[in-house]
């Protein structure tokens, strides 16, 4: 069966950490990764990954993907209380011709003042 | 401005109801996406259409219908058969690309059922 797992669930850390997010996947046909930041309603775009080991970067936030291990983490440096989101990982694949898109369960960030 | 737009923003119902959320997109993307998030929890897909008049079932599919008449609009009905209809359903959409690309995502509607 085609899944994505996040871990961890729930993170709590003190402004200024830095955190890294993981998210495992098996699936059959994959063609890419995505990071969504959702905060309180609709998920926001944050990287796409589709080639190992290469490092996407926007300001803090950075993520790469390991197709052989079949995982992707993403890192978060000197964080700040406005980071406190959920963090979403979706693996894009074909099955039986057509293109899914799931979802993992989600890590829950909180950054304390 | 492109964009996806779903309505209503809040939903009641009571049980045994039929009820249809409206989603409708302007990007010109041939693929549409239904999500629910449970809290506390990630989003489940529901049902994806890659083209007009053609749609897939997705992991909990059960209880919900949907139709794809036309490109720009993705419509979800919950039955009374879905036995916890209660959620945040999102819906989503994006250009057909082999290698994949973003969802783009509407503010969702968030479901009660009493």
């Amino acid at each position: 069966e085609d899944k994505v797992v996040q871990s961890p669930l729930s993170l709590v850390v003190h402004e200024g950490d830095t955190v890294t997010l993981n998210c495992s996947y098996e699936v059959t046909n994959f063609r890419s990764l995505l990071w969504y930041k959702q905060e309180k309603k609709a998920p926001t775009f944050l990287f796409m990954l589709t080639s190992s080991g290469i490092e996407k970067k926007s300001g803090r936030l950075s993520s790469i993907l390991d197709k052989k291990e079949l995982f992707s983490i993403l890192n978060i440096t000197a964080t700040q209380t406005g980071d406190s989101a959920v963090y979403l990982c979706a693996v894009f694949f074909i099955i039986q011709g057509a293109q899914k898109l799931v979802f993992g369960q989600g890590t829950r960030l909180t950054i304390n003042p | 401005d492109g964009g996806i737009t779903q309505s209503p923003k809040y939903l009641f119902r009571k049980e045994g109801q039929n009820v249809t959320l409206s989603c409708e997109q302007n990007l010109n993307h041939d693929a549409m996406y239904w999500y629910r998030q449970d809290p506390g929890q990630g989003l489940r897909l529901i049902y994806y259409s890659q083209i007009v008049n053609d749609f897939q079932k997705g992991d909990i599919a059960e209880g919900y219908s949907v139709s794809r008449e036309k490109k720009e609009s993705f419509p979800l009905t919950v039955t009374s058969a879905q036995k916890n209809p209660t959620a945040f359903y999102l819906c989503a959409s994006r250009k057909r690309e082999q290698g994949g690309s973003p969802l783009h995502f509407g503010n969702g509607t968030r479901l009660t059922v009493t």
